[in-house]
């Protein structure tokens, strides 16, 4: 009931195409799913966060879409650029103390030029 | 305003040693949770700490222990290290001790063993 299930491992997608990444979960108690992204030899920078209450959240170019009647989420990158190559891990976890951000494996996102 | 310093940023040690890794929170925050990071693999986590009281435990073994000081920042301790230990150990502070609250990460400390 803990994991996060990320897909797809690996992306290719042209500069000004739209990336999508797409996260699914078990767990009824996660109330907040964030999106991290990840340039080698950094850590995790927080890109977008979004809560049970809404079904879309855009910053940006990067969008949250939230169903939550399928537990799954998903990061759209819009016209997306050579800079965004990088790998986006979504994430969720509740409001209980002492629970943990529990992370995807990960997508590698590469954006041709 | 500084982000979430860690320190130091890259360690090689030999199986058997002890390591500690450093964390200073962002200003303000209170909470420090560590993760483990192995290579093509999300964080996993380790500890939280709030108030320098531990609030959670990740699966790890007894050989991790940490603790946070009245400033705030923490320490990760690793005894015994072992190979399968080599991986990017990331600090994350938040205002709360609570996981649904945004969590800012550093840049981590490299740890390899020989």
């Amino acid at each position: 009931q803990q994991q996060v299930k990320q897909s797809p491992q690996s992306l290719i997608v042209q500069k000004g195409g739209i990336s999508i990444i797409n996260c699914a979960y078990e767990n009824t108690a996660f109330d907040y799913f964030p999106w991290y992204q990840q340039f080698p030899g950094k850590g995790p920078a927080l890109l977008i966060a979004i809560r049970p209450d809404v079904s879309e959240k855009k910053e940006g170019r990067f969008t949250i879409s939230f169903n939550k009647s399928a537990k799954q989420f998903s990061l759209h990158i819009m016209d997306s650029q050579p800079g965004d190559s990088a790998t986006y891990f979504c994430a969720a976890s509740s409001n209980q103390a002492g629970t943990a951000l529990i992370f995807g494996k990960g997508t590698t996102l590469s954006v041709s030029s | 305003d500084a982000g979430v310093t860690q320190s130091p940023t890259h360690l090689i040690k030999t199986r058997g040693q002890h390591v500690t890794l450093r964390c200073s929170p962002i200003s303000g925050h209170k909470s420090v949770s560590w993760y483990q990071q192995v290579l093509g693999q999300g964080p996993q986590f380790i500890f939280q700490y709030y108030e320098k009281e531990e609030r959670g435990r990740g699966n790890f073994p007894d050989r991790f222990s940490a603790r946070q000081f009245p400033n705030y920042s923490s320490e990760l301790n690793v005894n015994a290290l072992l190979l399968g230990d080599s991986a990017l150990y990331l600090c994350a502070s938040s205002r709360q001790g609570i996981s649904n609250q945004p969590q800012h990460f550093g840049d981590g400390t490299r740890l390899s063993i020989l």
